[in-house]
C-alpha cells in the first residue's frame, strides 16, 4: 500500500517550454502533497505544499510563477515549470501524506522522481 | 530553526560488516523521527519511524532508537549487505517550529558496500 506514481520518469525539452509533472497517490487519498528538488548529492529541498483544493504554500526563494503547482483531486498533484531553463534541470520528487495520517504517522509517502533536462 | 545533521558519506563497508549512521537534531517540542533511504535513480522510501523518545524503529535489519537525552536517532544494521547500498536520509516532523506537515531532512549519507 501507499504508493506514489509520478508520471514522466524522464523529460528532456527545450529552452523556453513549459514541462508538467504528474504525482498521483494510486491506493490512498492525500490532502496534502509536497514537491521537492533534489540536486546531484544533495538533500532534498522542499519547493512547495500543496493542498488539495486551495493554492500551494511555497517556500521562501521558489518562483511561484514558474513552478505552477495544482492540486486538483485527493490523488492527484500537478507541477508545471514554464519557460523552462537550463538551470531547471533537475530531479523533482513528489510526496504525499495521506488523510487519515495520525498524530503519530506524519510520515510521507514518496514518488520515484521526474528526472527533467532542459537544453 | 529545527535542523537535521548526518554525518558525512560516503560510508564504505564490507559485506557483512556493522553499520551506524549517526543522525542528530535540534528541535522544539516533541518530533517524530524517520529514516529514508533512496536507491539510485529512485525516489524515497521510508525505511523506519520513531514517535516518541525511547521508541525503536526497526525494519529489513535496519534499527534506530529516538534518544531525547541526546537528541540522536543513529541507524544500525548487525550485517550489511550489497543490496544495502544507498542513500539515507534522516528526518523530522512534528516539532513546534516545523509542525505538523513538513519533513526537515539531514543532507543524506550514502552507503557503498562491497562484495
Amino acid at each position: 500500500g501507499a504508493v506514489v506514481s509520478q508520471h514522466p520518469s524522464r523529460v528532456i525539452c527545450k529552452s523556453g517550454t513549459s514541462v508538467k509533472i504528474e504525482c498521483r497517490s494510486l491506493d490512498f487519498q492525500a490532502t496534502t502533497m509536497f514537491w521537492y528538488r533534489q540536486f546531484p548529492k544533495q538533500s532534498l529541498m522542499l519547493m512547495a505544499t500543496s493542498n488539495e483544493g486551495s493554492k500551494a504554500t511555497y517556500e521562501q526563494g521558489v518562483e511561484k510563477d514558474k513552478f505552477l503547482i495544482n492540486h486538483a483531486s485527493l490523488t492527484l498533484s500537478t507541477l508545471t515549470v514554464t519557460s523552462a531553463h537550463p538551470e531547471d534541470s533537475s530531479f523533482y520528487i513528489c510526496s504525499a501524506r495521506p488523510v487519515m495520517a495520525d498524530r503519530g504517522g506524519l510520515e510521507q509517502y514518496f514518488g520515484p522522481g521526474t528526472r527533467l533536462t532542459v537544453t | 530553526g529545527d535542523s537535521v545533521t548526518q554525518m558525512e558519506g560516503p560510508v564504505t563497508l564490507s559485506e557483512e560488516a556493522f553499520l551506524t549512521i549517526n543522525c542528530t537534531y535540534t528541535a522544539t517540542g516533541y518530533p517524530s523521527l524517520f529514516w529514508y533511504v533512496q536507491y539510485p535513480g529512485e525516489g524515497l522510501q521510508l525505511l523506519l519511524k520513531a514517535t516518541k523518545a525511547d521508541d525503536k524503529g526497526s525494519n529489513k535489519g535496519f534499527e534506530a532508537t529516538y534518544r531525547k537525552e541526546t537528541t540522536s536517532f543513529h541507524l544500525e544494521k548487525g550485517s550489511v549487505q550489497v543490496s544495502d547500498s544507498a542513500v539515507y536520509f534522516c528526518a523530522l516532523s512534528g516539532s513546534l517550529n516545523t509542525g505538523f506537515q513538513k519533513l526537515v531532512f539531514g543532507t543524506g549519507t550514502r552507503l557503498l558496500v562491497s562484495p
